[in-house]
């Protein structure tokens, strides 16, 4: 199994402005992935995080918007840029472990 | 296009009887599927998994029966407990290979009545 941690666990932030979330995992793993769940949805993928390359986005998803840094094998982060309501959600990062995926406890932003 | 579905949002089960969590997928690609439960204020933690060479997988009071037919399968718990109250998350992917993602449904919230 794998420990993952997130910071901040919960934020409100302005329209406009951007957050930064981090993910830290106890074990080296190559691949992160960054997951959005928003109120009453189901869990959808951002995108798909190696190091030393750059992110994978799904489809409705772009990295001006949601920009990915994986500096290391134990390390992400995701930025929420230029903020607006709809992006309020809980962020989640993940790992693949072999057997199955591993989620962070989660990040709750809400943006006025 | 909803490529899994769990089409009912809740279900409220008394404590001691069986629940009955099902999901149903679209994509004929999909081999491998997993349940997550998820407390609120946490990430999903993983609870069973089962491929489409099984039909049935069985893990303490959880059992997960694939219907690769019906492109169906569902989650029994039994006997629930009030500790199961929680957000289950049938994920599918199509095939069991590292790093593979997968696709989630929308999450069925169960309540365990005391």
């Amino acid at each position: 199994s794998a420990v993952i941690s997130q910071k901040p666990s919960r934020d409100i932030c302005q329209r406009g402005t951007s957050l930064t979330i981090q993910c830290q995992v106890d074990s080296q793993v190559t691949m992160m992935f960054w997951y959005r769940q928003q109120p009453g949805q189901s869990l959808t993928l951002i995108a798909t995080a190696n190091q030393g390359s750059e992110a994978t986005y799904e489809s409705g998803f772009v990295i001006d918007k949601f920009p990915i840094s994986r500096p290391n094998l134990t390390f992400s982060t995701l930025t929420v840029s230029n903020m607006s309501p709809e992006d309020s959600s809980i962020y989640l990062c993940s790992v693949d472990l072999g057997e199955t995926q591993y989620f962070g406890p989660g990040t709750r932003l809400l943006v006025l | 296009d909803q490529q899994v579905k769990q089409n009912s949002p809740s279900l409220s089960v008394q404590e001691g009887r069986i629940s009955i969590l099902n999901c149903d997928y679209t994509n004929s690609m999909f081999d491998y599927f997993l349940w997550y439960k998820k407390y609120p204020a946490e990430g999903p933690t993983f609870l069973i998994s089962i491929s489409s060479i099984k039909d049935k997988n069985e893990d303490g009071r959880f059992t997960v029966f694939l219907n690769k037919s019906a492109k169906h399968l569902s989650l029994h718990i039994v006997p629930s407990q009030p500790g199961d109250s929680a957000v289950y998350f049938c994920a599918a992917s199509p095939a069991r290979n590292y790093g593979q993602n997968f696709v989630f449904g929308p999450g069925t919230r169960l309540s365990v009545l005391p």
